[in-house]
């Protein structure tokens, strides 16, 4: 699969505050998914993109897939102890649904 | 709408013993993955199914893996005989036409 750098690792983050995280790629990708997996589950998808340059909201969060189709960010506004968890970003090469995914960014609320 | 289900959600085993792992996906999706997560890691494509039929095995290490899919709904993945080094989360996702995947809850894998 494709080389995904995801950052940070992780965060300790107050309750309250707003959290960004990115994803790069040596590839150019058509498809950016944003994912959260909490202990002992599987990942749960929070946001795909599917086109360079489009921003999606989902309540609190939003990601962006980035002009250059090689990153994308996302965003979590005033965050709340249940956003505890892991983050991965994944994305899929052009005429490949495989997807390759970053390390993910471990996420932290301090209450 | 039913999500992708899997089972057993925990196993452990030791090693040179076998296992087998379950998956149902999500109605109608047509592709179903299977992915290995090693703590601390995102997840690792093994195999992937197009209905009945293998697309992309890759990356299954053949030697101890086998996969199946025969009737192009559910699948099993098994591992013979286990390694300490398969310890991880055995994942299945099932895709829509669009591309997105959509996970199960995993089976935590762990060899003594």
């Amino acid at each position: 699969g494709q080389q995904l750098n995801q950052s940070p690792q992780s965060m300790f983050i107050q309750e309250g505050e707003d959290v960004s995280m990115n994803c790069t790629s040596s590839s150019i990708f058509n498809t950016w998914l944003w994912y959260k997996q909490d202990p002992g589950e599987g990942p749960v998808l929070l946001i795909a993109l599917y086109k360079a340059g489009e921003l999606t909201s989902n309540g609190r969060l939003s990601a962006q897939f980035g002009i250059t189709r090689k990153d994308s960010f996302l965003n979590i506004s005033a965050s709340i102890p249940s956003d505890v968890g892991i983050y991965f970003c994944a994305g899929q090469i052009p005429n490949d649904y495989k997807l390759s995914f970053g390390a993910g960014t471990t996420v932290t609320v301090r209450a | 709408e039913a999500g992708v289900a899997q089972s057993p959600r925990y196993k452990i085993i030791e090693k040179r013993q076998s296992v087998a792992f379950w998956c149902n996906p999500i109605s109608g999706h047509a592709t179903l993955y299977w992915y290995q997560q090693i703590l601390g890691q995102g997840p690792k494509l093994l195999i992937q199914f197009q209905n009945n039929g293998v697309v992309d095995d890759s990356q299954l290490p053949k030697d101890r893996f086998s996969a199946e899919r025969l009737k192009g709904v559910d699948s099993t993945l098994k591992i013979q005989p286990a390694k300490l080094e398969d310890s991880a989360v055995y994942l299945c996702a099932s895709r829509t036409p669009m591309g997105t995947q959509y996970f199960g809850p995993g089976t935590r894998l762990t060899v003594l």
